[in-house]
């Protein structure tokens, strides 16, 4: 059974402080690690796939990195608009469609 | 605008009522999905269709039912549902199953 944890449950940066989210996964070989990120009462805004160990993506102040085991979000410099959950999920090759979230990181910025 | 749109936004339901959930992919896609999202749990995967076919349906209650008469519509049908349903319910689409799904904005359901 795939499983996602993401780490922490919830981070207060002040404006400016950067740092991580993780995501550590467990899946029947990998078809791919998605992040988002979700606004209150709204529906997750796609942020980026990563396939294979050793890729790395970028958005802005956004970048996504990932091993065979964990996906790293880092966050350089981040600005309050970048306060948000965001969430990581796994889709695995078991012939499943299913994408399994992790509970995700609810991210505040503090001005 | 997003490319899937989901109405209503809110709705609110009595246990012997039935009602349906709409959503519209405007983004030529050809597999769409209903997720639920509950408090303090991630969200769980309810239906999935490719190409208009049901492809996993994840232990659902019959209370929720699916259709899928074109691959740009997905609904919902409600019917005699428990307070436990209320949730945040999403609908995504994608290219394929395979790849990243794109969200619409939920309606927000609440039995009472």
């Amino acid at each position: 059974e795939d499983q996602v944890t993401q780490s922490p449950e919830a981070l207060r940066l002040q404006e400016g402080e950067s740092s991580s989210l993780n995501c550590s996964y467990t899946v029947s070989g990998l078809r791919g690690l998605f992040w988002y990120r979700q606004d209150p009462g709204k529906g997750p805004e796609f942020l980026f796939t990563l396939y294979s160990a050793g890729e790395e993506k970028e958005k802005e102040r956004l970048k996504a990195t990932l091993t065979k085991k964990e996906s790293f979000l880092h966050i350089t410099a981040p600005k309050p608009e970048d306060s948000a959950t965001y969430l990581c999920a796994v889709r695995s090759g078991a012939g499943s469609y299913q994408l399994t979230f992790g509970k995700g990181t609810k991210l505040s910025v503090i001005p | 605008e997003t490319g899937v749109t989901q109405t209503p936004r809110h709705l609110v339901m009595g246990m012997t009522n039935k009602k349906s959930l709409k959503c519209e992919q405007h983004l030529g896609h050809n597999a769409m999905y209903w997720y639920k999202q509950s408090a303090k749990k991630p969200l769980e995967l309810m239906f999935v269709y490719n190409f208009k076919e049901q492809t996993e349906n994840n232990s659902v209650p019959s209370r929720f039912s699916p259709e899928c008469p074109n691959s740009s519509h997905l609904f919902l049908h409600l019917h005699t549902l428990q307070p436990e349903d209320s949730a945040l319910y999403l609908c995504a689409s994608s290219q394929d199953p395979t790849v990243e799904a794109f969200f619409g904005q939920g309606t927000r359901l609440t039995v009472v």
